[in-house]
This record gives C-alpha cells, sequence and structure tokens, in this order.
C-alpha cells in the first residue's frame, strides 16, 4: 500500500497568515493513464470531509481560491494564501492511483 | 444537487452483521464509481471499499476483504455494503464517496460493534 505521510501534524495559524500543508507519498502517485490522483480534503469539526483540490492543483467546485494545490511524484502541497476562521479543521491528504490511502490529518487551528 | 444519504448504522454484537445503504441522487448515478470510506472515533480516515459503474471492478481494503461487500443498483441509484463478521475494530462513522477523487461525500452513518 502507499504510505501518505503529511508534515505537520498541527498547524497553528493567524488570521490573515498563509498557511501550508506537505503531504509525501511512499511511491510515486503517477498512474499508468498519466494522471496524478492526489486529493486535498478538508473536515471541519463535526462535518464529513469535503473535497478541496483534485488531481493535485484542481479546485474543485465552489472552493475558494485562497486553496491551492501543487506537486508531482511524491511531494505535494497545499496551500492557503490567507487563513481565514472558517478554515480551522483538519485536512487530509489522499491518493486514489493505487488503493486509497490517506494521510494522518493535519489539524488547522487559529493562533 | 449531489446528495448522498446513508441509512443501516446502528449497535451490533461482535460477529453480527449490518447493511448499509447510501441513496444518491443529483448526478448520473450509473456513470459514477462510488466508495466507501469510514473514521473511527476521533481518528482518521480510512478508505473501505470500491466498484466501478457496473461493478466489474471492486476493491476491498485488507482490513475488511472477506467480511464485506459492496454492491449497487443502478435503478435505484442505490450502493449497498455488506458487513459480516463484524469486529469491534469496525466501530466507526461510515462515509459513502462519490468517485475515486471524492467530490461528494455522505453526512455518515455510526456504526457501533459492541456487546
Amino acid at each position: 500500500d502507499i504510505v501518505m505521510t503529511q508534515t505537520p501534524l498541527s498547524s497553528p495559524v493567524t488570521l490573515g497568515q498563509p498557511a501550508s500543508i506537505s503531504c509525501r507519498s511512499s511511491q510515486s502517485l503517477v498512474h499508468s493513464d498519466g494522471n496524478t490522483y492526489l486529493s486535498w480534503l478538508q473536515q471541519r469539526p463535526g462535518q464529513p470531509p469535503r473535497l478541496l483540490i483534485y488531481r493535485v492543483s484542481n479546485r474543485f467546485s465552489g472552493v475558494p481560491d485562497r486553496f491551492s494545490g501543487s506537486g508531482a511524484g511524491t511531494d505535494f502541497t497545499l496551500k492557503i494564501s490567507r487563513v481565514e476562521a472558517e478554515d480551522v479543521g483538519v485536512y487530509y491528504c489522499m491518493q486514489a492511483t493505487q488503493f486509497p490511502t490517506f494521510g494522518q490529518g493535519t489539524k488547522l487551528e487559529i493562533k | 444537487e449531489v446528495q448522498l444519504v446513508e441509512s443501516g448504522g446502528g449497535l451490533v454484537q461482535p460477529g453480527g452483521s449490518l447493511r448499509l445503504s447510501c441513496a444518491a441522487s443529483g448526478f448520473t448515478f450509473s456513470d459514477s464509481w462510488m466508495q466507501w470510506v469510514r473514521q473511527a472515533p476521533g481518528k482518521g480516515l480510512e478508505w473501505v471499499s470500491r466498484m466501478d459503474t457496473d461493478g466489474t471492478f471492486i476493491t476491498y481494503a485488507d482490513s475488511v476483504k472477506g467480511r464485506f461487500t459492496i454492491s449497487r443498483d443502478n435503478a435505484r441509484n442505490t450502493v449497498f455494503l455488506q458487513m459480516n463478521s463484524l469486529r469491534v475494530e469496525d466501530t466507526a462513522v461510515y462515509y459513502c464517496v462519490k468517485d475515486s477523487s471524492a467530490s461528494n461525500w455522505g453526512q455518515g452513518t455510526l456504526v457501533t460493534v459492541s456487546s
């Protein structure tokens, strides 16, 4: 199985400041079809997860443009340009190139 | 609007069975891969199973292989998860998830396995 490792596991951020979460996979996530199936999910407290980014850098419908994804191969990053109060929650990376696996989650909280 | 509504969770004794259902609406269900993902209390996300549009391609996590069965009824826009030989460690909220990129999630249904 592909192991997904996120850093940091906890991220205290000041409102209006940027935030960044890294995700590293134990193998390349490039599929035989040429796509890289790496998604980023947000889970607010008491809510189900919600898709933010799919295939590394594509924002899902309705996701604010302060969220962006980048990376390739085994190293990926989620960036929030200016953190807002509603961004508090846990963020997961997820790969679907092979049997789906998730990172451990990164808790974003306001300082 | 995409909607996924899970049902069928509850309290069951170890060794027992449950059948979860997920009713889908707001998209062409027969064109979509569907998945089940679970989350134990206070823990992270764990993928359980996925199937393609007509059931040709089905995969399971090792932790549930041989005990859980995913299926779908495209005429009723519903995906199912039959869970047998349940264990205490299967206790979790079970989410129904649309497609391989996890584009949409239901609210989840809680399964508690306890004596």
